[in-house]
């Protein structure tokens, strides 16, 4: 069955510096890949999708994730954090969109 | 344009009680999702309607039941309500290209934040 591991469920950033959270996914066939943004008391909101179309993912406000099938990873980066981006981060992996297993998510605090 | 919209907001209930959470998916999608969310932990797939049928499950109980309409609005009933059941109740809506065919990505609700004491 397929499922995902965040590494790290707490990261600190000082604003403008490189944001990185990690996932490692497990999956026997090619996988979709999601990653998903939390803010409190809100539902999740969709950063970026890997569906095989191309390896390096861009998504919403600034974020972007490379797929990389040797290392089984979908890590999220953005090159310049901002207090904005304080909130969970979810990564998720289906194999057809109908049963989306989430990780347990990383929470990001970004320091001015 | 209204996203995926959840009722009630919140809600308190006691063990052994049941509880209905509703779900108006984002226009023009036909499948919906509910997933559980406890505290501190990442959504966890309950199932998921189409053609207001199960299509899918998850490892829940058969405590938690739930029915789609034909405008693709959707609810969660919980019968024999646990102390664990607290959580926050997602409900995510899609397009189905086809049934079994991949969709397209899952639009989130904002929640029903379900306390039972």
């Amino acid at each position: 069955a397929q499922s995902v591991t965040q590494l790290g469920s707490h990261v600190s950033v000082s604003e403008g510096a490189l944001v990185l959270l990690r996932c490692n996914y497990s999956s026997s066939v090619p996988p979709y890949l999601f990653w998903y943004v939390q803010y409190p008391n809100q539902g999740l909101q969709l950063l970026l999708k890997y569906t095989s179309a191309a390896t390096l993912v861009k998504g919403i406000n600034g974020f972007e994730a490379e797929f990389k099938k040797s290392e089984t990873s979908f890590h999220l980066t953005k090159p310049s954090a901002h207090m904005s981006d304080a909130a969970e981060y979810f990564c998720a992996v289906s194999l057809d969109n109908n049963d989306m297993r989430f990780g347990a998510g990383t929470r990001l605090t970004v320091k001015p | 344009d209204a996203g995926v919209t959840q009722s009630p907001t919140h809600l308190i209930k006691t063990r052994g009680q049941q509880v209905t959470l509703r779900c108006s998916p984002k226009s023009g999608h036909d499948t919906v999702s509910w997933y559980q969310q406890a505290l501190g932990q990442g959504p966890q797939f309950i199932f998921q309607y189409y053609e207001e049928e199960e299509r899918q499950r998850g490892n829940f109980p058969d405590r938690f039941s739930g029915h789609q309409f034909p405008n693709y609005s959707s609810e969660l009933n919980v019968n024999a309500l646990l102390l664990g059941d607290s959580a926050l109740y997602l409900c995510a809506s899609s397009f189905s290209i086809g049934q079994g065919t991949p969709q397209e990505t899952q639009y989130f609700g904002p929640g029903t934040r379900l306390l039972v004491l």
